[in-house]
């Protein structure tokens, strides 16, 4: 069964600029989280979506977006960005189906992002 | 913000030893995950143990959970170099979301 993939490994950008990342999630699964991992600031939450709906977000502002398509795959968008965005980006989903609150997220190896 | 604190933030062992890091939360949980990161990578769920649970156990591993003081401890027993990794713990609400502690980085040495 394949895991999580995410594209690209790699990216350099510049301050202002605008990228997207992609995720693809285990198949069968319905959630799908964004974490933005930044050196000494640890593992934060940014966006998750369901069924095709962002159910929830964390405290980014709104040039962080993103969306689910119909089968499951994500894309996050970042506009305007800044140095600050420098991070490992990380995807991850998550089985939904039946008794499904205690099942675990699965991580993809991330997207290295650096703005220059 | 993080749920999560965890100790220590570093660990320093020789293959062969135990080692034992402990997080602490603050809200109620539905869950609570260990997840380990190797080196610039992804993160690997190793364990999951619920709100009801006190102890769970996974070949080399041991969690332990104390609701009560809003704890728990990741045990490796017999460490192996393959074992450097950053290990954190996640607090699971019942939508599945997680918030994660700061991390302890382990370093196993041959």
């Amino acid at each position: 069964e394949a895991g999580v993939t995410q594209s690209p490994t790699h990216l350099i950008k510049t301050r202002g600029q605008q990228v997207t990342l992609r995720c693809s999630p285990i198949s069968g699964h319905t959630s799908v989280y964004w974490y933005q991992q930044a050196l000494g600031l640890g593992l934060q939450f940014l966006l998750w979506y369901d069924e095709g709906e962002e159910r929830n977000r964390g405290n980014f502002p709104p040039r962080f977006s993103g969306r689910q398509f119909p089968n499951y795959s994500s894309e996050l968008n970042v506009n305007a960005l800044e140095l600050e965005d420098s991070a490992l980006y990380l995807c991850a989903s998550r089985y939904t189906g039946g008794l499904s609150s205690n099942q675990p997220q699965h991580f993809g190896d991330g997207t290295r992002l650096s703005i220059l | 913000s993080q749920q999560g604190e965890e100790d220590p933030q570093a660990l320093s062992i020789q293959e062969g030893e135990n080692a034992t890091m402990n997080c602490s939360y603050k809200t109620s949980i539905n869950n609570l995950q260990w997840y380990r990161q190797n080196s610039g990578r992804g993160l690997v769920h190793l364990i999951l143990i619920r709100s009801n649970e006190r102890e769970k156990h996974s070949g080399r591993l041991r969690v332990t959970l104390d609701t009560s003081k809003k704890s728990s401890s990741l045990l490796i027993t017999a460490s192996r170099a393959a074992d450097t990794a950053s290990y954190f713990c996640a607090t699971g609400d019942s939508w599945g979301k997680l918030q994660f502690g700061a991390g302890t980085q382990v370093v196993v040495t041959p």
